[in-house]
């Protein structure tokens, strides 16, 4: 299974951007790159997800270059609500087993 | 997700006994996914079922068993509770033909569990 690699934590203030990237060298060509987020005693809940280039929803955006290796979840003016763990996964319709990992913890300050 | 649902939330046994642990959904999801979690790690998959007739192990499936009675629900069983399996279990479902993103997983909200 390809495997990704995020930073273990990060630090950030009230209405700051964040930006957290995440390594995916071996990422397969049906693979997906999503996004989920978890507060604590909570279950992840999906973030964002996509293929290639930008994409944008209403609580972020996700960057992929072309060669698709990395990928960067932006977090536009956090706030303290937005204290959580965020995992990046790859993933596609036919795989069998998800491998969540560590994650990053985000903690935001006032 | 008040679509997945998790019975019972909170549980204290002891080492040696049997339980189980429910999940229903009312997504009409296929797939259906037990994981645990650990404090401060991040979340293992124990068992997944693709159908009613589709039951899969997951990377931690030793100690652990299943049941898929239909396709809204699916639980875990303990078959003799140890201590190392104090943990906050979640269920999942997801539906990898569905109008939203490719096989996006919906959470319940956790079972905690003590094995005293």
């Amino acid at each position: 299974l390809a495997k990704t690699t995020q930073p273990i934590s990060m630090d950030s203030y009230e209405g700051q951007e964040v930006n957290i990237t995440c390594s995916h060298n071996n990422i397969a060509t049906n693979d997906y790159i999503t996004w989920y987020q978890q507060f604590p005693s909570q279950g992840p809940r999906f973030i964002i997800q996509g293929y290639k280039t930008k994409v944008t929803n209403e609580v972020a955006s996700l960057f992929i270059p072309a060669d698709r290796k990395s990928s960067t979840l932006s977090l536009p003016r956090v706030s303290l609500s937005d204290t959580a763990v965020y995992y990046c996964l790859l993933m596609d319709t036919g795989r069998r087993a998800l491998t969540f990992g560590s994650g990053t913890r985000l903690q935001v300050q006032p | 997700d008040a679509d997945v649902t998790q019975t019972p939330r909170n549980r204290i046994t002891k080492t040696g006994k049997r339980i189980m642990l429910e999940c229903s959904q009312t997504k009409g999801h296929d797939r259906m996914y037990w994981y645990r979690q650990d404090p401060g790690l991040g979340l293992r998959l124990i068992y997944y079922s693709f159908d009613v007739k589709d039951i899969n192990k997951g990377e931690i499936s030793d100690g652990y068993s299943v049941s898929r009675q239909a396709q809204a629900k699916f639980s875990l069983s303990l078959e003799s509770a140890i201590p190392n399996q104090t943990a906050l279990y979640f269920c999942a479902t997801s539906d990898p033909f569905g109008l939203a993103d490719a096989d996006t997983q919906y959470f319940g909200p956790g079972t905690r569990l003590t094995v005293l």
